[in-house]
C-alpha cells in the first residue's frame, strides 16, 4: 500500500521553508527520499532507519518517527535548484536495501524568484 | 561515468506488438528494478531482481515479464501491449539489497511508452 504524501503540490518563493510529510498506515523500517525534475531521473536525497533519527546535507533534512508511522522532509531557505517532485518510499520490513521500496504519489515543489 | 542506461527512450507502438524495453548498468549492481510513472500516481515496481536469474513480482507485474541472465542487464518486455501501459517508465539498480548497503537507488533516464 502506497505511502500518502501531503501536500500534493506547494509554491514557495526563493528563501522560504518548505515541509512536505509522508505517512504509511503499515508499521515502517526505513524511509527513503528522492527528488525529480521535470524530465529528468529521480535522485536520492537520503535515508532514515528506524529509531527517529533525523538527517540532512546542506538545507535539507528529514526525520522520521516510527510510531507514527511517518517521516517530514524540511527544505530550509529553499533555493531555485530544489523544484521538482519530491517521493518518499517506505520499506515496511527491517532491510534497508531497495527491495520492494513502496512509492508515494509525489508532491511538486516549485520555487519563485 | 557510472549510469543506468535505458532504450529505447522513447516509443510509440501499437496494441499487440511485442516489445522489449533493455537496461543496462555498469556499476556491477546486484539489485536493479523497474518501475512505471503514472500522473498522481507516483512511482510503481513492476519487477525487480536480487541477483542474476533471481526475480520476482513488484505491485503491478500483469502484462509484463523480465529476464536477468547477466548481471549488467534487465530488459523489461511486454509480450502484447495494450493503451493502459501506455506510461513512464524507469529501470533502477542498487549496489546491494536485503539488509546491506545504503539502498540507494541509481535510475536511468526513462523511457516513454505509448501504446495506440
Amino acid at each position: 500500500q502506497q505511502p500518502v504524501q501531503s501536500p500534493q503540490a506547494v509554491i514557495l518563493r526563493e528563501g522560504e521553508d518548505a515541509v512536505i510529510n509522508c505517512s504509511s498506515s503499515k508499521a515502517l523500517y526505513s524511509v527513503h527520499w528522492y527528488r525529480q525534475k521535470h524530465g529528468e531521473a529521480p535522485i536520492f536525497l537520503m535515508i532514515l532507519l528506524k529509531g527517529g533519527e533525523q538527517k540532512g546535507h546542506d538545507k535539507i533534512s528529514a526525520s522520521f518517527n516510527e510510531k507514527k508511522q511517518q517521516s517530514s522532509l524540511y527544505l530550509t531557505a529553499s533555493q531555485l535548484s530544489y523544484s521538482g517532485t519530491y517521493f518518499c518510499g517506505t520499506a515496511p520490513k527491517p532491510i534497508q536495501g531497495a527491495q520492494k521500496l513502496v512509492f508515494g504519489q509525489g508532491t511538486r515543489l516549485t520555487i519563485n524568484p | 561515468e557510472a549510469q543506468v542506461t535505458q532504450n529505447p527512450r522513447y516509443l510509440i507502438t501499437v496494441t499487440g506488438k511485442k516489445l522489449t524495453v533493455t537496461c543496462s548498468q555498469n556499476m556491477n549492481h546486484e539489485y536493479m528494478s523497474w518501475y512505471r510513472q503514472d500522473p498522481g500516481l507516483g512511482l510503481r515496481q513492476i519487477y525487480y531482481s536480487m541477483n542474476v536469474e533471481v526475480t520476482d513480482k513488484g505491485d503491478v507485474p500483469e502484462g509484463y515479464k523480465v529476464s536477468r541472465k547477466e548481471k549488467r542487464n534487465f530488459p523489461l518486455i511486454l509480450e502484447s501491449p495494450s493503451p493502459n501501459q501506455t506510461s513512464l517508465y524507469f529501470c533502477a539498480s542498487s549496489l546491494f539489497a536485503g539488509g546491506r548497503g545504503t539502498g540507494e537507488l541509481f535510475f536511468g533516464e526513462g523511457s516513454r511508452l505509448t501504446v495506440l
